[in-house]
C-alpha cells in the first residue's frame, strides 16, 4: 500500500459528460502529480500542485482541470469526455523535504468513455 | 520545461540482458529513478541512484548514471518473464520535483 488512494477505481462513461477524480496524497506530502496513461503514448503529466497552488502544467488539455484543496486532496476534473480520454489516469504524492523520498503512486483510475 | 525520454517499447529473450534507457535534460537532479508498473497495477519504486554515483549494483539490476551525458540506463541480468512490465525512468530536482519518462514496455519472450 503506497498511501496514495484514488476514487473511483473504475469509471465508466457516456461521451460529452464530465467527471471528477479523487485523490489522497500521502500523510505529510504536499506534492500532487496527475498523470494520464494510454498505450499508444505511455504516462502524460498533466498537472502538479503544491500546498494548494499550481506547480507545474503538462500536456492537461483545456476540458481538464484540477485542484488542490486545504486538506491536501487534490480533484482532476474532465469535461466534455471524448472517446480518446478513456485511459488509466493516475495521482503520485510527493516529497517535499531533502533526503531520498521518491513520489508514491496510487492504484489509478480507469476511465472508460463510451 | 525539463523532460525525461525513454523508448516506449522492449522486447528481449529470456535469459538475455535487457538494458532500458533513459535521458534527461535537468542538470539540477538530485536523485534518478526507476519505477515498475506491473500489468494491473499502479508504478512503483525498483531502485534510484544519487547523481554523484555512476553505478549501483542491486541483484540483477545495475544502474548506470552518466551525468555529463544525462543518461540514466537500467539492466536487468538474466531476464525472466516475470520481468515483463512497464519501466519508468524519473528524476528528482533541487526543488523536490520530480518528472518521470513515459515509460517503457519490457516483453520478455520465452
Amino acid at each position: 500500500d503506497s498511501g496514495v488512494t484514488q476514487t473511483p477505481k473504475h469509471l465508466i462513461t457516456a461521451t460529452g459528460q464530465r467527471v471528477t477524480l479523487r485523490c489522497s496524497p500521502r500523510s505529510g506530502d504536499l506534492s500532487v502529480y496527475w498523470y494520464q496513461q494510454s498505450l499508444d503514448q505511455g504516462l502524460q503529466f498533466l498537472i502538479q500542485y503544491y500546498n494548494g497552488e499550481e506547480r507545474a502544467k503538462g500536456n492537461i488539455l483545456e476540458r481538464f482541470s484540477a485542484q488542490q484543496f486545504p486538506d491536501l486532496h487534490s480533484e482532476l476534473n474532465l469535461s466534455s469526455l471524448e472517446l480518446g480520454d478513456s485511459a488509466l489516469y493516475f495521482c503520485a504524492s510527493g516529497p517535499f523535504r531533502k533526503g531520498n523520498t521518491e513520489a508514491f503512486f496510487g492504484q489509478g483510475t480507469r476511465l472508460t468513455v463510451v | 520545461g525539463e523532460d525525461v525520454e525513454q523508448s516506449l517499447f522492449l522486447s528481449v529473450r529470456e535469459g538475455d540482458s535487457s538494458v532500458i534507457n533513459c535521458t534527461y535534460t535537468d542538470s539540477s537532479s538530485t536523485y534518478l529513478y526507476w519505477y515498475k508498473q506491473e500489468p494491473g497495477a499502479g508504478l512503483q519504486l525498483l531502485t534510484y541512484i544519487f547523481s554523484n554515483m555512476d553505478m549501483k549494483q542491486d541483484q540483477r539490476l545495475t544502474v548506470l548514471l552518466n551525468k555529463k551525458d544525462k543518461h540514466l540506463s537500467l539492466r536487468i541480468a538474466d531476464t525472466q518473464t516475470g520481468d515483463s512490465a512497464i519501466y519508468f525512468c524519473a528524476e528528482r530536482d533541487n526543488n523536490n520535483d520530480m518528472r518521470f519518462g513515459a515509460g517503457t514496455r519490457l516483453t520478455v519472450k520465452p
